[in-house]
């Protein structure tokens, strides 16, 4: 059974630097790996899609990576603002179209 | 392109009381998914559809929860009779064939109490 696994659960960080959100896995036969926003009281936003046979992708001022064999992907968001404030999941998915989650990263970026 | 639809956007209601979320899906995805996040939690899988077919509902608490996904399109999620620990957001969410992103509806924020 897949686990995905989020370090840290929360972060704050000052407006304007950079910084990186950790996503492990426990299963490496993933189809991809998805990043997802999620503001308070709403749905998921999806941010970035990573194929199994890729290594990375970038949106804007959002650039994942994805290293299949040791299960982790991490989420690079450069030059921080307050809107980039939420929380950040990240989602496997494997076998049977199964989107697995990890429990999130909460993000504030303070002005 | 409208997203993924669904209603009520919150519910309250009353323990053993039923209840029913909706959710239209995008337009051609023939893949669709119902999850519960429970707060400060990830989503959790309760079902996924592929048309019309429950193809993985193996985290559907059967006993009180079903759904339906009627000609592939729409679905509905039920719960009868509702629990104190059903109170959560439940998710909708749809994609293309395999391999694709998958997009989310805004959730329906249910409190049972």
């Amino acid at each position: 059974k897949q686990e995905v696994t989020q370090i840290p659960a929360a972060l704050s960080v000052p407006e304007g630097e950079n910084l990186v959100l950790n996503c492990s896995f426990t299963d490496s036969a993933i189809y991809n790996l998805q990043w997802f926003r999620q503001d308070p009281g709403k749905g998921l936003t999806s941010l970035l899609l990573i194929q199994s046979s890729q290594r990375e992708q970038t949106s804007g001022r959002l650039n994942a990576s994805l290293d299949k064999s040791s299960g982790r992907s991490t989420l690079y968001i450069a030059a921080s603002q307050p809107g980039d404030s939420a929380t950040y999941l990240c989602a496997t998915e494997t076998s049977g179209s199964r989107l697995t989650f990890g429990e999130g990263t909460q993000l504030t970026v303070n002005p | 392109e409208a997203g993924v639809v669904q209603s009520p956007r919150y519910k309250i209601i009353e323990k053993k009381q039923p209840v029913a979320f909706w959710c239209n899906p995008i337009s051609g995805h023939n893949t669709l998914y119902w999850y519960r996040q429970n707060l400060g939690q990830g989503p959790e899988l309760l079902i996924r559809y592929e048309n019309e077919e429950a193809v993985d509902d193996s985290q559907l608490p059967k006993d009180r929860f079903s759904a339906e996904r009627l000609k592939g399109v729409d679905s509905t999620l039920k719960i009868q009779p509702a629990e104190l620990g059903d109170s959560a957001v439940y998710l909708c969410a749809s994609s293309a064939p395999i391999d694709t992103e998958a997009f989310f509806g805004q959730g329906t924020r249910l409190t049972v109490v």
